[in-house]
């Protein structure tokens, strides 16, 4: 079974709109970090978050992660071009090696013009 | 800051031959160094954390001998794929984490490496 679940898998939308993702780990999360890669290309760091209710934003994206820590959500507002690509969330568990990330499905993001 | 290299970006080889790939962390020390391997249309999966100065640390199933991985300083981890066939095929990304704590526990990651076994 996967430790960590994205959804959607994919999502088109418009230029303009914007748009969730969500990640969503079946145990405690001990800190819970969001990539974007383009296809063929390495993992670009997005943010990192920590604390229970922890909110952090930059440029128009914004990262939350819940109360329990075991579930994240990437919004997007007002959604370019430029924001197309693949959105990988990864975590550290509790419990689990300090070092290790496991990774989510990953979510595929197109927006169309 | 933190960037991280890897090098070449593709290759393309015999079956039966051997390909190194390097991993570098361009302005800071990485004193652990991550090599994962993804799938089309899959999310990464970690094969090996690599320590400076000490053998390499396997995920289950990740065959050692395969996959020789050697952490010789604190800014250059080696992966080689020893006797490629073509299921070996997949992109190789690694990831270095900075020493310390906080935002230093974050792992940056290389731009991948293309390999292609015929």
């Amino acid at each position: 079974s996967q430790e960590l679940e994205q959804s959607p898998q994919s999502l088109i939308v418009q230029e303009g709109k914007n748009l969730t993702i969500n990640c969503t780990s079946s145990k405690t999360l001990y800190g819970l970090y969001w990539y974007k890669q383009k296809y063929g290309e390495g993992l670009i760091f997005l943010m990192m978050l920590q604390k229970g209710g922890e909110e952090k934003s930059h440029e128009k994206i914004t990262a939350k992660l819940d109360e329990k820590k075991q579930q994240s959500s990437l919004h997007i507002t007002a959604s370019q071009p430029s924001h197309a690509g693949i959105y990988l969330c990864g975590a550290k568990h509790y419990g689990g090696a300090t070092n290790k990330l496991i990774f989510g499905t990953g979510t595929l993001l197109a927006v169309q013009p | 800051g933190a960037v991280v290299s890897q090098h070449p970006s593709r290759v393309i080889c015999k079956s039966g031959t051997s390909v190194k790939i390097e991993c570098r962390s361009l302005d800071f020390q990485a004193t652990t160094m991550f090599w994962y391997r993804q799938f089309p249309k899959q999310s990464l999966m970690l094969m090996a954390t690599s320590n400076e100065g000490s053998k390499a640390t396997y995920e289950q199933g990740v065959e050692k001998d395969k996959f020789l991985i050697n952490h010789a300083s604190l800014t250059l981890s080696t992966l080689t794929v020893t006797s490629a066939h073509p299921e070996d095929s997949s992109f190789y990304i690694c990831s270095a984490r900075p020493p310390g704590r906080g935002l230093a526990d974050t792992q940056y990651f290389g731009p991948g490496t293309r390999l292609t076994v015929l």
